[in-house]
């Protein structure tokens, strides 16, 4: 069974970059058929989709989000990553990590809290 | 950026009564939406994908109708695990956007 399980600081400062994982098991992150993402939701807000990346590297950014974010992934780990520079409280969420399939979300790590605070 | 409005913002109703939410897309999205559940302290969990398709495991309680700019999610007879919040997403063009979320509580 496919699970995906985020990790990283829960405090970040203000101007600093927010760094993220997403463990994937119980599936392979290197099947071509899926795409993994990002997602994060401010404290009692909706849901805004960060990016997407493939396991052969290529990424799909939001543009609002763009110039400030870099994803990654390690297929021999079996994770991938979020960076988020020049962090602002405004960034403060849940962030989820979340296996993609045709642009659907379809499965959905628990989710990991970052405050951003000085 | 496509923008989803989904109404109601708050929708009460009882158990074993019928819900009926609503998303509209600022533009055409053909068929490219889904549907979500959000219960408190949990991830959302796919519903619907497609406007019409049920995800792996979701009971047939739950439909998803629409195409173009109007959608609509019913569940049929609402159970007691059926009050949260639910979102729509479309994929019909980058960046994929979410609606702002109806929350079902009970009346």
């Amino acid at each position: 069974q496919l699970q995906l399980q985020e990790s990283g600081p829960g405090l970040v400062k203000p101007s600093e970059t927010l760094s993220l994982s997403c463990a994937v098991s119980g599936a392979s992150i290197r099947s071509s058929t899926y795409y993994w993402g990002w997602i994060r939701q401010p404290p009692g807000k909706g849901l805004e989709w960060i990016g997407s990346i493939h396991s052969d590297g290529t990424t799909f950014y939001n543009p609002s989000l763009k110039s400030r974010v870099t994803m990654s992934v390690d297929t021999s780990k079996s994770h991938f990553s979020l960076r988020l520079t020049s962090v602002t409280a405004t960034d403060t969420a849940l962030f989820y990590c979340a296996r993609i399939v045709e642009n659907w979300f379809d499965t959905w790590g628990q989710g990991t809290l970052v405050t951003v605070s000085s | 950026e496509i923008v989803l409005t989904q109404s109601p913002a708050t929708l009460s109703l009882s158990p074993g009564e019928r819900a009926t939410l609503s998303c509209r897309a600022s533009v055409s999205v053909t068929s490219d939406l889904a549907w979500y559940q959000q219960k408190p302290g949990q991830a959302p969990r796919l519903l619907i994908y497609g406007a019409s398709n049920r995800a792996t495991g979701i009971p047939a309680r739950f439909s998803g109708s629409g195409s173009g700019t109007d959608f609509t999610l019913t569940i049929s007879s609402l159970e007691p695990e059926d009050f949260a919040v639910y979102y729509c997403q479309q994929r019909s063009n980058w960046p994929l956007t979410f609606g702002g979320g109806t929350k079902v509580e009970i009346k």
